[in-house]
Formats: C-alpha cells, structure tokens, sequence
C-alpha cells in the first residue's frame, strides 16, 4: 500500500518541549497539507506545502512551523508545547496545489502533552 | 474567511432507514465540497465531492446535494448499514485558498441494528 504514511505513531511529551512530526506523501503527490484535530471536533488547517514552498498557512501561533523536503515529505515542528497541543495531527496528500483535487489523509500522529 | 456549519452533531437511525446530514457555508467564494467519514481511531476518508457547478452527485447509497444561492449542501445515506455507523464530516475549499479545507464540527453516525 502506497498511501500516506506519518511517524511517529504516538507521542508523549510535557509542556515546554519540542516535537517534529513527520509525514510522507502518495508517491507523485507534491503537495502536502498538516491538520490539528482535538477530540471530538473537525480537523483545522495548520499548513500547505507545494512544491516545497508554503502556499497557506492556518491560524495557528509562531512556535508552529513546517517545511517541505525535495522528496516531498514534510515535517510539521512544533515549540514550547502546551497543554493545548494534544491532539491528533493529519498530513493531507495531493496531486497537486490548487483546489477541486482530492486530498488523503494519513493515519495522524497522536500528540499527548502532560 | 470560511466557516462551516454542520448539523445535527449526533444523528441515531435504524437500520435500513436513511441518514441526512446538512452543511451551510459562509464563503460564496468556496467552490470543491467534500464529505469525509472518520471511524474510530481512523484517520478521514473520502467518500463523495461535489464542485459547484454541478447541483447533486450520487455514488450507490450515497448522495450529496448542493444549493449554491443557499450556501448549503447536504449528505444523503440511504438503506443505511451498520457499517455506515461513524463520523462525519462536511468539508469546503475557497477558491484560489489551494487544498486548505476547513471542516465542520461533524456529525456522529449510529446505525442501530
């Protein structure tokens, strides 16, 4: 199965530290997108990768940041957790940047922050 | 910018019965509506999209509507299965905004054998 994969799975931290989470796209997709999702609610956009460039951004504060590799995976850093933070982070992958393509989601990494 | 609006949060149905789900959207910019269906512990997969310039779109039990003068469209599950039983979530994109989507609250599915 060729579809979207995150790392790690599960993650623990406490408050003030820092997390890289990582995520591999479709093969051929070269835009990558980071949703947040708190329990019980919708994902909320954080970033858009395309073509290794930030082509949107959610609103989401400073100490979240992300990039785009040559291979088109990404990782989404996040700075001085919160409590707050704990969630479950989704990476979206698409063909390509614009709308009206469909995006797939993988499995998330679920964030724990104590 | 957007903002989506999904109801009812909870939606209880026999089996065999059929499901709705409504949507209102607030941009009239946004023109690509997905619905996603999330299990539990699983991450959203797609199950129908509509564009706008097209008014229903149908796939075997699932059907999806959308009113563009309105600003809502809607999620049709007919001859409901307890398969069906998840979450769902409507979903819009604004023109020009690129692949950010901006989701519902979503609406919990039991389908009660």
């Amino acid at each position: 199965d060729a579809g979207v994969t995150q790392s790690p799975t599960h993650l623990i931290k406490t408050r003030g530290q820092h997390v890289t989470l990582r995520c591999s796209p479709i093969s051929g997709h070269k835009s990558v997108s980071w949703y947040q999702q708190v329990l019980g609610q919708g994902p909320q956009f954080i970033f858009q990768y395309y073509e290794k460039e930030e082509r949107g951004r959610g609103n989401f504060p400073d100490r979240f940041s992300a990039r785009q590799f040559p291979n088109y995976s990404s990782e989404l850093n996040v700075n001085a957790l919160l409590l707050g933070d704990s969630a479950l982070y989704l990476c979206a992958s698409s063909a390509w940047g614009g709308e009206n393509n469909e995006q797939f989601f993988g499995p998330g990494t679920r964030l724990t922050v104590l | 910018g957007e903002n989506v609006e999904q109801h009812p949060s909870t939606l209880s149905v026999q089996e065999g019965d059929s499901a709705v789900i409504k949507c209102t959207y607030s941009d009239s910019a946004s023109n690509y509506f997905p619905w996603y269906k999330q299990e539990l512990g699983k991450r959203p997969q797609l199950i129908i999209d509509i564009r706008s310039n097209v008014g229903e779109k149908k796939d075997q039990r699932i059907a999806v509507t959308l009113n563009k003068t309105a600003k809502h469209f809607s999620l049709h599950i007919t001859e409901t299965q307890p398969e069906d039983s998840a979450v769902y979530f409507c979903a819009a994109i604004r023109r020009a905004a690129g692949n950010k989507l901006t989701f519902g609250g979503g609406t919990r599915v039991l389908v009660k054998p």
